[in-house]
């Protein structure tokens, strides 16, 4: 399977524990992004990565979030302190470069759950 | 930052309908992607199509830029279609805010 892959699946914590997702994309693609989905609504963009370089944060991306990826392969997005309003499905996706932005290519997604 | 807004919400059709689904944004946009979410979750690109026409399969989109909205076509509909459709876009101005997604179309194709 080449598709993005993340890890876990799902995720229950209690509020006020740090938990880390991580996301692998697909081998050639050097764009990662990270959204996050909550029921009824699209996904919404948190974070861009361009190889290791982290180039893109939403403005609502909250200083407890912090996201890496080290070797412009995997990326690993941690939530320090949880809060309840975190709960929601974490999203990878990947995407190569072209003289446009591409096509986003989507994992399965974390679905976190704090409570 | 950019506004986009999908139509219908919600749409039930019986198999072998045909659909339009519309999305309009209030920016110029450099891209513009229509993904299909299964009731399991998943996320599946369509298209990308910030500007022209697209075909494949029983899907295809339109987008008219410099009218700001876009279209997606279903024909003959089948039960796996069922989910929610999403469009996506990134204003040509910029800014740190991605793909911005729409709300999306909840469609339910019954047998």
């Amino acid at each position: 399977d080449t598709g993005v892959s993340q890890n876990p699946r799902h995720k229950i914590t209690k509020r006020g524990q740090n938990v880390t997702f991580r996301c692998d994309p697909i081998s050639e693609h050097n764009r990662l992004y990270w959204y996050r989905q909550t029921l009824g609504q699209g996904p919404e963009f948190l974070t861009y990565f361009q190889n290791e370089a982290q180039l893109e944060k939403s403005r609502l991306l909250s200083d407890r979030f912090s996201a890496e990826r080290p070797k412009g392969s995997f990326s690993t997005l941690e939530i320090q302190r949880t809060e309840q309003g975190d709960s929601a499905m974490y999203l990878c996706a990947s995407s190569s470069t072209g003289g446009l932005r591409e096509k986003l290519f989507f994992g399965s997604g974390t679905q976190l759950s704090v409570l | 930052g950019i506004q986009v807004e999908q139509s219908p919400p919600d749409l039930i059709l019986q198999e072998g309908a045909n659909s339009t689904l519309r999305c309009n944004f209030s920016d110029s946009v450099n891209n513009l992607q229509w993904f299909h979410q299964n009731p399991w979750g998943q996320l599946i690109n369509l298209f990308y199509i910030p500007s022209g026409t697209k075909q494949n399969g029983r899907l295809s989109a339109t987008t008219v830029a410099t009218e700001r909205y876009s279209l997606l076509y279903i024909s003959s509909s089948q039960t796996t279609d069922s989910g929610v459709y999403f469009c996506a876009v990134e204003g040509r101005r910029g800014g740190a805010d991605g793909l911005t997604f729409g709300k999306g179309t909840h469609l339910i194709i019954q047998p």
